[in-house]
């Protein structure tokens, strides 16, 4: 099972909004609404910011949403914050039972 | 609330065998799936394996298929991961998670803080 695919870094000014994309195929995003999105701050746990493709945990900030349209999942940050930036992950259930995420999207806020 | 606490890492030479555990707290264990997921030094988030709420299920990425073995003791709120036949490319960060739903997975909601695995002669 191949990573799912996504921009090695992204950046944008406080304020701002910004989109990451996240691209797989029919077997993984495109087939099952099972895609998740996990901010990593390095040397600390992974924490979970959307599942479901769209829900948000509990508590969790309104700006961040999800969204998906065929094979490519995207996750938009609006309102852009310094403790915004992070490593974030987008994560996929596939056709083998089995899960897969991307290669990691690293976040600068200017 | 819900955590996980990893432990079990450590220095182990190539070809031979740890175990890492996993204890929970803060929900029902027995009624999520479990899973471990790794990243190695500089590299991203990789998948490892899940094991289904009631251990009908266990599913492996390819890359640890035939050398890792996932289980669970429900009684003890514990999940273990067998490592076998370690190889240097194994050396990670391993960390426990716990699925979003309950019967069915779709996906990790919680993670541990890992534990470290070196694999090293």
């Amino acid at each position: 099972q191949s990573a799912l695919s996504q921009p090695a870094s992204v950046s944008g000014s406080p304020g701002q909004s910004i989109t990451i994309s996240c691209t797989g195929t029919i077997s993984d995003v495109g087939g099952y609404n099972y895609v998740s999105w996990h901010q990593h701050h390095p040397g600390k746990a992974p924490k979970l910011i959307i599942y479901d493709v769209t829900k948000r945990p509990s508590g969790l900030s309104n700006r961040f949403s999800g969204s998906k349209s065929g094979n490519t999942a995207s996750l938009t940050i609006s309102g852009l914050q310094a403790e915004d930036e992070a490593d974030y992950y987008c994560s996929s259930f596939t056709g083998s039972n089995t899960w897969v995420f991307g290669g990691g999207t690293k976040l600068t806020v200017l | 609330q819900v955590q996980l606490v990893e432990s079990g890492g450590g220095v182990v030479q190539p070809g031979r065998s740890l175990r890492l555990s996993c204890v929970a707290s803060g929900f029902t264990f027995n009624s999520y799936g479990m899973h471990w997921v790794r990243q190695a030094p500089g590299k991203g988030l990789e998948w490892v394996a899940i094991f289904w709420y009631d251990g009908s299920n266990e599913y492996y990425a390819e890359s640890v298929k035939g050398r890792f073995t996932i289980s669970r003791d429900n009684s003890k709120n514990t999940m273990y991961l067998q490592m076998n036949s370690l190889r240097a490319e194994d050396t990670a960060v391993y960390y426990c998670a716990k699925d979003v739903g309950i019967a069915t997975p779709r996906g990790i909601s919680n993670w541990g803080q890992g534990t470290l695995v070196t694999v090293s002669s």
